[in-house]
């Protein structure tokens, strides 16, 4: 079975940093695109990064651009997502999601349990 | 930058059909996906590229897509289908994943 296990969420200051892993089972990882999307509380799904299957090719929203970058492991099967300047906005629920293609990254098939992060003073 | 427009919520009887639209200009060109979320609960994928089914959900779901509008059907609606379903397109003009506003399906 496809599983898909988030790590890393807290609480952290505004301006600070924060390093998300999802550790991935039960397929092969490097044929797949993988993507980060997250949920602010009682708001809509917005796609945060993506990243192909040899992870040669990275996909930012707007609002991230700059500040959050994705990378992936596929020795270990683990993506990750590196949070720096952190605002206020990126309080949300942060799912690890899996394409069904190496690329690009247009559809999530299997999603992880998500974790939260929480940007507050 | 594209947008997809959805009604934020309705209300279905139970065993009646649910139909959730998501429109936009010529959407019928681009392929639509659909989640459903539960309270609580990570999105599940519910239909892909306008109306394929995954395996193992039921076949009460439907998509299909044409024009400005994309439509999830949901026949013999009962209480577990209570959710908010999303849908999902990818503009590959920019590569960017654009989603929908959400739908708040209630049974009454």
């Amino acid at each position: 079975d496809v599983q898909l296990a988030e790590s890393g969420g807290g609480l952290v200051k505004p301006g600070g940093s924060l390093r998300l892993s999802c550790a991935a089972s039960g397929f092969t990882f490097r044929n797949h695109a993988m993507s980060w999307v997250r949920q602010a509380p009682g708001k809509g799904l917005e796609r945060v990064s993506s990243i192909s299957g040899s992870g040669t090719n990275t996909y930012y929203g707007d609002s991230v651009k700059g500040r959050l970058t994705i990378s992936r492991d596929n020795s270990r099967n683990t993506l990750f997502l590196q949070m720096n300047s952190l605002r206020t906005e990126d309080t949300a629920v942060y799912y690890c999601a899996r394409g069904p293609h190496h690329d690009p990254p247009d559809v999530f098939d299997f999603w992880g349990q998500g974790t939260m992060v929480t940007v507050s003073s | 930058s594209y947008v997809v427009t959805q009604s934020p919520s309705l209300s279905v009887a139970p065993g009646q059909t649910a139909t959730i639209t998501c429109g936009e200009n010529n959407i019928g060109s681009k392929s639509v996906h659909w989640y459903q979320q539960k309270p609580g609960q990570a999105p599940v994928l519910v239909i892909y590229y306008d109306d394929d089914r995954p395996s193992g959900i039921p076949e009460r779901f439907s998509g299909s897509n044409s024009g400005n509008t994309a439509t999830l059907t949901i026949s013999r609606v009962g209480a577990g289908d209570e959710a908010d379903y999303y849908c999902q397109v990818w503009d590959g003009s920019n590569d960017r994943v654009v989603f929908g506003g959400g739908t708040k399906l209630t049974v009454l």
